[in-house]
């Protein structure tokens, strides 16, 4: 079967860096996406990786390995803005996204 | 760029009622639309894609003559909920996609139903 796993909950403090993992299991693979989802809002987009490697994007970068099955959101000088749901989402063979369940970053001050 | 609207944002209705949502791409032609449903504190459950012009593909487990989706332009997909009940109370959101083969997608803000 499809799996994607990442962890259900963070806390990280205002102003620290966090990195949120996803691991997956799908039948082919023709992308990784990053979205974040503040409470009872529609995700938005952060991310898109398909090739192995780092991709910054300010204050977020995202990372992926496709032999290894891995990626993770890495977000920098965190701001109390940034609590929310993370979703990892990997495209299959058949174009289709394959959602994980969030993780649910909380930041203290 | 990249706008996707819905409406409405939330909507309270009686058990045994239709519901209808609709979905808009503002600023661009959606070669694809999803719908998804998401309950409390989980993630997105993909209900159906439509390619316009053409019947959705509804996901398995989805009963399409209950939810019934139309794209009839590449702007526009509607999702109608038919005899609502109270297990039909969820979050729907709706996404557009320019197509080809990242196939990022746009959501919409969702829409909130209730069924009392």
């Amino acid at each position: 079967g499809q799996n994607i796993d990442q962890p259900t909950e963070m806390t990280a403090t205002e102003g620290a860096i966090v990195q949120i993992n996803c691991t997956y299991q799908t039948s082919g693979f023709n992308g990784l996406f990053w979205y974040q989802q503040h409470a009872g809002e529609a995700p938005t987009f952060l991310s898109y990786n398909v090739l192995d490697g780092l991709e910054e994007k300010g204050r977020f970068s995202s990372f992926l390995s496709r032999s290894k099955g891995y990626s993770y959101l890495l977000l920098k000088e965190l701001q109390m803005k940034d609590s929310a749901s993370y979703l990892c989402a990997v495209m299959d063979s058949n174009y289709q996204l394959i959602w994980g369940a969030g993780t649910k970053l909380i930041i203290k001050p | 760029g990249a706008v996707v609207s819905q409406h409405p944002s939330r909507v309270i209705c009686k058990s045994g009622t239709s519901v209808k949502i609709e979905c808009r791409s503002l600023d661009f032609q959606a070669t694809t639309m999803f719908w998804y449903r998401q309950f409390p504190k989980q993630s997105l459950m993909l209900m159906a894609t439509s390619n316009e012009g053409s019947k959705a593909t509804y996901e398995q487990g989805v009963e399409k003559d209950k939810f019934l989706i139309n794209h009839a332009s590449l702007t526009l997909s509607t999702l109608t909920v038919t005899s609502a009940h109270p297990e039909d109370s969820s979050f729907y959101i709706c996404s557009a996609s320019f197509g080809g083969e990242i196939g990022e997608q746009y959501f919409g803000p969702g829409t909130r139903l209730t069924v009392t």
